[in-house]
C-alpha cells in the first residue's frame, strides 16, 4: 500500500522567510496530493491540492511542486507570517480508484517567530 | 458552507464502558472517515464507508466499530473503552474525487 513520509517534523522560521516541507510517496498510481493546516484544537484543512497531470500550482503566498518521477510534492510558503504557525500534513490518494481514501504524513510543526 | 460536526469535542470516559462519538455532515456526501490522531503518528484511518450501511476497514480497526444507518450521519463506537483509546478523534467526509472536509475533532480521555 501507499506510504508517505513528511520532512520536516519541526520547522521554524522567522516572520518574512520562506518555508518548504517535503513529502514522499510510494505507490506510483497515486494521483491526488493535497496539503492541509490544523490549527491547535481544531480540525485539518485544505490549503491546497494537486493533482498529478500538473507539476506546480500556487495560490497567493503557497505553492506546491510536484515530481511524478522522482514521487516528492513539495510545500512553499513565502513571506511567512506569525498566523501560518501550525501543523502541516501532506497526503496522497489514487483518488480515482477504488478506495479514495488518503494517507497522510505525519505533519511538519511549523512556527514563525515574530 | 461546508459543514462536518462532531457532536462532542470533549469526553473523558472509565475503562470498559462503550463511548459513541457521532458525525454529521450536511453536504450529501457519500463516504465518510474516522481517523484517529496521535502524536508523532499523524492520522491514521479507522473505518471509512462509502454508502449508507456499508463500512470497510481502515488501517486500525482493532477495538472499534462503526454505524452508518443514514447518509449524513457516521458514527465510532468504542465497545469497550480502552487507555490506550485516548486520542483525538477526527470524522470527515467526501464524494469521489473531491476535496476531504474534517470535522473539528473530538477529544477522548479513558481513565
Amino acid at each position: 500500500g501507499e506510504n508517505v513520509e513528511q520532512h520536516p517534523s519541526t520547522l521554524s522560521v522567522q516572520e518574512g522567510d520562506s518555508a518548504v516541507i517535503k513529502c514522499t510517496y510510494s505507490d506510483s498510481a497515486s494521483n491526488y496530493f493535497p496539503w492541509y493546516k490544523q490549527e491547535l484544537g481544531k480540525g485539518p484543512q485544505l490549503i491546497i491540492d494537486i493533482r498529478s497531470n500538473v507539476g506546480e500550482k500556487k495560490d497567493q503566498r503557497i505553492a506546491v511542486t510536484l515530481n511524478k518521477t522522482a514521487k516528492h510534492f513539495s510545500l512553499h510558503i513565502t513571506e511567512t507570517q506569525p498566523e501560518d504557525s501550525a501543523v502541516y500534513f501532506c497526503a496522497a490518494s489514487d483518488y480515482g480508484g477504488s478506495q479514495g481514501n488518503l494517507i497522510f504524513g505525519k505533519g511538519t510543526k511549523l512556527s514563525v517567530k515574530p | 458552507d461546508v459543514k462536518v460536526t462532531q457532536s462532542s469535542r470533549y469526553l473523558v470516559k472509565r475503562t470498559g464502558e462503550k463511548v459513541f462519538l457521532e458525525c454529521v455532515q450536511d453536504m450529501d456526501h457519500e463516504n465518510m472517515f474516522w481517523y484517529r490522531q496521535d502524536p508523532g503518528l499523524g492520522l491514521r484511518l479507522i473505518y471509512f464507508s462509502y454508502d449508507v450501511k456499508m463500512k470497510e476497514k481502515g488501517d486500525i480497526p482493532e477495538g472499534y466499530s462503526v454505524s452508518r444507518e443514514k447518509k449524513e450521519r457516521f458514527s465510532l463506537i468504542l465497545e469497550s473503552a480502552s487507555t490506550n483509546q485516548t486520542s483525538m478523534y477526527l470524522c470527515a467526509s467526501t464524494d469521489v474525487g473531491n476535496t476531504i472536509y474534517f470535522g473539528e475533532g473530538s477529544w477522548l480521555t479513558v481513565v
